[in-house]
């Protein structure tokens, strides 16, 4: 069984402009979360998604917003980028019926310069 | 708001020893989970705890959960080098309204 993949894997961006970073799920999976880690603040929700709506959001400003395809695949967007938007994306899958054993992607190495 | 308390957050010990990692919430949890991160990977998961006295072991590693406490113990038995890594514990509560909540990570750093 394939495991989460997510795109792009590195990715360095300039202050102000936007990004979209994708995953996708474990087969069968339904449930999609986004967590940001930094040096600094650690590994923080922000938030999860399932069956193409979002259920959870945690403490982000507006600029990050995601959403949930059919097939479950997930992609989230920063918009206006600060330099502290700089971070490993990481997603992570479950089968949805709560956070129950989460599975986690490799993750996106996003440098805001 | 749930905090959650990871100590040592580095820890630098011989192969061959024994040592424990704490980890410390403040409200009623769910479930407590432990992952493994190497550097520059993702999170590998060890442990999902469901209940009071849970106890789970894979191979040198062993956890625990005491619900009453909110403490759960990762403890590594005769640590080898291969065991370096930085661990997390992180809990779900309030039926993963708010995600999952991590501690700060313990910096494991095991030396031949």
């Amino acid at each position: 069984k394939a495991g989460v993949t997510q795109t792009p894997r590195y990715l360095i961006k300039t202050r102000g402009q936007q990004v979209t970073l994708s995953c996708s799920p474990i087969s069968g999976h339904r449930s999609v979360s986004w967590y940001q880690q930094t040096p600094g603040q650690g590994l923080q929700f922000l938030f999860e998604y399932f069956s193409e709506t979002q259920r959870n959001k945690g403490n982000f400003p507006g600029r990050f917003s995601g959403r949930q395809f059919s097939n479950s695949r997930s992609e989230m967007n920063v918009s206006t980028l600060e330099l502290g938007d700089s971070a490993l994306y990481l997603c992570a899958s479950s089968h949805g019926q709560g956070l129950y054993e989460q599975y986690f992607g490799p993750g996106t190495r996003l440098t805001v310069t | 708001e749930l905090k959650v308390e990871q100590n040592p957050l580095f820890l630098s010990m011989q192969e061959g020893k024994n040592y424990t990692i704490y980890c410390n919430y403040s409200t009623t949890s769910d479930r407590l989970y432990w992952y493994r991160q190497d550097p520059g990977k993702s999170l590998e998961s060890l442990f999902v705890l469901l209940s009071n006295g849970a106890v789970k072991q894979e191979g040198r590693l062993m956890a625990s959960l005491d619900t009453k406490a909110r403490l759960s113990t990762l403890h590594i038995t005769a640590a080898v080098h291969d065991l370096s890594a930085t661990y997390f514990c992180a809990v779900e509560a309030g039926g993963g309204a708010d995600g999952l909540t991590f501690g700060k990570g313990t910096h494991l750093i095991i030396q031949p």
